[in-house]
């Protein structure tokens, strides 16, 4: 049973570009939460998602960020015009009922923003 | 708003010693407490969570932590470290009751394990 998978690994982008993160859940996971983790801080709540609906965005920076989970294929989590700001490591997590003490997380994609 | 503090950054043990890493929180009513494990390039792991009821709870790995309400505390415990154990611990806080606003946990900045040989 494949955990939860996260790609890129790393991912470079130079300032102004789109950066796009997917997430896969594990199998039989409906329930997708992106946290970031910027140097020397802990995870920070992002947005949490269930299938084709945006359930809690209160973590999301207002502009240039965006999250989706659509019926079918991965979750996505775009950020546009990247700033050196969004250089961190974005974990993304799932869980098979959507309560917090279930969390599975991925590995992580490490975003540098040149 | 509920927040978490672990304050040790850095810690190192000799292997087979003892372990305690701290972690106190701020939250209104009781708390829904975890803490997980992250290896080098690795994701985060659960290692024990406390909801209710006995305030010593035992993790996976041998790690057990206990829930002090007067002192807002969660610190996690292991009697004898292996080296495997060598990972950053993140202690983290969720909201104790279920429904909107809760499904976010809050972590700390993570306490950094290191084990001499």
């Amino acid at each position: 049973n494949a955990g939860v998978m996260q790609n890129p690994r790393h991912l470079v982008r130079r300032r102004g570009q789109e950066a796009r993160l997917r997430c896969s859940p594990m199998k039989g996971h409906s329930h997708v939460y992106w946290y970031r983790q910027l140097p020397e801080e802990g995870l920070k709540f992002m947005v949490y998602l269930q299938k084709e609906n945006i359930i809690d965005e209160s973590g999301m920076p207002k502009e240039r960020f965006s999250a989706e989970f659509p019926k079918e294929g991965p979750s996505i989590l775009r950020i546009q015009q990247v700033v050196r700001g969004d250089s961190a490591a974005y974990f993304c997590a799932s869980s098979p009922t959507g309560m917090r003490e279930k969390l599975f997380f991925g590995s992580g994609t490490q975003l540098s923003v040149l | 708003a509920q927040s978490v503090t672990q304050p040790d950054i850095h810690i190192t043990v000799s292997e087979g010693a003892s372990l305690e890493l701290r972690c106190n929180y701020s939250y209104g009513a009781t708390p829904y407490l975890f803490w997980y494990v992250q290896s080098p390039g690795q994701g985060l792991q659960l290692l024990l969570k406390y909801f209710s009821g006995d305030t010593l709870v035992q993790g996976i790995k041998g790690f057990e932590a206990e829930f002090k309400r007067s002192q807002s505390s969660f610190n996690l415990r292991k009697p004898s470290v292996h080296w495997s154990d060598a990972a950053e611990y993140f202690c983290a806080v969720g909201a104790g009751y279920s429904g909107a606003g809760s499904y976010q946990l809050t972590f700390g900045k993570g306490t950094k394990l290191s084990v001499i040989p």
